[in-house]
């Protein structure tokens, strides 16, 4: 079956544009995470998502950075007035409707997209 | 704050031998790990995990090992084959706080040789 796709795969984007990073979750995952991955690093929670609401967006860095989920499938990760400290890998990952108490499904990564901001 | 460290940033093991990557904590509240692997240009992908009620958990030549007491964790791969070698992420959750995000160690880069 398809895995997580995200797209675009790369963007190249001048420091002070508007970009949008779209994320395909896999098919019936009501959960939906985002994780940005800097150059040495590894992935760092941004935000998720249960269903169409955001549960938790502790780890957005500022409010440069929003997210949306509005049919509970497809997601977009928005980032206003880039900086070149914005560039990294964003990963995006989806599970199944996690169990009862806090239970963590396992999470499954798509590709990424590769920011650079210039 | 790392909570999640992976000191050795990599690791170099003959085909057939034994690879033990190994993995540290330090919040308490931590009580579901994971290892993912990861190859160029590509998502990480899961391995094997294992709740805190555990100190093991094996599949095929994947064996997980948790030592609550002292915070740490360890995959071993026996025998390791020249496919395995990726970069390898150790990753922890605190289930019982109802938190569902997922925090990473830096990665281990592991090298078979054959």
């Amino acid at each position: 079956g398809a895995g997580v796709s995200q797209t675009p795969s790369n963007k190249v984007t001048e420091k002070g544009k508007y970009v949008e990073l779209r994320c395909d979750p896999i098919s019936g995952h009501t959960a939906l995470y985002w994780y940005r991955q800097s150059l040495g690093q590894g992935p760092e929670f941004l935000i998720y998502f249960q269903g169409t609401g955001a549960a938790d967006d502790s780890g957005l860095p500022n409010d440069r950075f929003f997210a949306v989920r509005p049919e509970g499938s497809v997601s977009t990760l928005k980032i206003q007035r880039t900086e070149r400290g914005d560039s990294a890998v964003y990963l995006c990952a989806s599970s199944p409707l996690p169990r009862g108490g806090g239970s963590t499904d396992t999470q499954y990564f798509g590709p990424g997209t590769r920011l650079t901001v210039l | 704050d790392q909570q999640v460290k992976q000191n050795s940033p990599s690791l170099s093991v003959q085909e057939g031998r034994i690879s033990i990557l190994n993995c540290d904590y330090t919040n308490s509240m931590f009580d579901y790990f994971l290892w993912y692997k990861k190859y160029p240009a590509e998502g990480p992908t899961f391995l094997i995990s294992i709740s805190s009620i555990k100190d093991k958990n094996e599949d095929g030549r994947f064996t997980v090992f948790l030592n609550k007491s002292a915070k740490h964790l360890s995959l071993h791969i026996v025998p390791s084959q020249p496919g395995d070698s990726a970069v390898y992420f150790c990753a922890a959750s605190a289930r019982q706080t109802g938190a569902n995000n997922l925090f990473f160690g830096t990665g281990t880069r592991l090298t078979v040789i054959p």
